[in-house]
C-alpha cells in the first residue's frame, strides 16, 4: 500500500518568516495530495490540495508544489502568523474508478510560530 | 455547511466490551471513512465505504468492523475492546465520483479502554 513520509515532525519559525513542510510518497499511482491543518482540540480541516496533473498551486499565503518524478510534495507558508500554529498533515491517495480510496496520511508536523 | 457528527466526544469502556462508535453526515456524501489518530502516528485508515452496504478495509482493520445500512450513517464496531484500541477516532465523509474531493471530519471520539 501507499506510504507517506513527512518531515520535519516539529518546525519552529519566527513570526513573519516562511515555513516549509515536505512529504514523500511511495505509490506512483497516487494522484491526489491534500494538506490538512489541525488546531489543538479541533478536527482536521483541508487547507489546500493538488492533483497530479498540476505542479504548483497557490492560495494567498499557502502554496503546494508537487514533483511526480521524485514523488514528493511540499507545503509552503509565507509571512507566518500566530494563527498558523497547528499540526499539519500531508496525505496521498489514488482517485478514479468510481470510488474514492481513503487517504494515507503522514505523521504530522507541529508548526510553532514564535512571536 | 457540511456537518459530520460523532455520537460521543468521550467514551470509557472495559476490556472485552463490544463498542459502537456512530457517525452521521448531512451532506448526502457517498464516501465515509473511519480513522484513528495516535500521537506521533498521524491518522491511520481503519475502514471506508463508498456506498450503502459497501465496505473496504483500510490499513489497520484488525479488531474492527463497520456497518453502513444508510447513506448518512457509518458505524465503527470494536468487537471486543482491548487497551491498545485506546485512541482518538475520527470519522470523515466526502463526495463520491471518480475524483477524490475534500474529506470533512467529525469532532472525534476519544475512547479509553480500561
Amino acid at each position: 500500500g501507499e506510504n507517506v513520509e513527512q518531515h520535519p515532525s516539529t518546525l519552529s519559525v519566527q513570526e513573519g518568516d516562511s515555513a516549509v513542510i515536505k512529504c514523500t510518497y511511495s505509490d506512483s499511482a497516487s494522484n491526489y495530495f491534500p494538506w490538512y491543518k489541525q488546531e489543538l482540540g479541533k478536527r482536521p480541516q483541508l487547507i489546500i490540495d493538488i492533483r497530479s496533473n498540476v505542479g504548483e498551486k497557490k492560495d494567498q499565503r499557502i502554496a503546494v508544489t508537487l514533483n511526480k518524478t521524485a514523488k514528493h510534495f511540499s507545503l509552503h507558508i509565507t509571512e507566518t502568523q500566530p494563527e498558523d500554529s497547528a499540526v499539519y498533515f500531508c496525505a496521498a491517495s489514488i482517485s478514479g474508478g468510481g470510488g474514492a480510496d481513503g487517504l494515507t496520511f503522514g505523521k504530522g508536523t507541529h508548526l510553532i510560530i514564535q512571536p | 455547511d457540511v456537518k459530520v457528527t460523532q455520537s460521543s466526544r468521550y467514551l470509557v469502556k472495559r476490556t472485552g466490551e463490544k463498542v459502537f462508535l456512530e457517525c452521521v453526515q448531512d451532506m448526502d456524501h457517498e464516501n465515509m471513512f473511519w480513522y484513528r489518530q495516535d500521537p506521533g502516528l498521524g491518522l491511520r485508515l481503519i475502514y471506508f465505504s463508498y456506498d450503502v452496504k459497501m465496505k473496504e478495509k483500510g490499513d489497520i482493520p484488525e479488531g474492527y468492523s463497520v456497518s453502513r445500512e444508510k447513506k448518512e450513517r457509518f458505524s465503527l464496531i470494536l468487537e471486543s475492546a482491548s487497551t491498545n484500541q485506546t485512541s482518538m477516532y475520527l470519522c470523515a465523509s466526502s463526495k463520491g465520483g471518480s475524483m477524490n474531493t475534500e474529506a470533512f471530519f467529525g469532532q472525534g471520539t476519544r475512547l479509553t479502554v480500561v
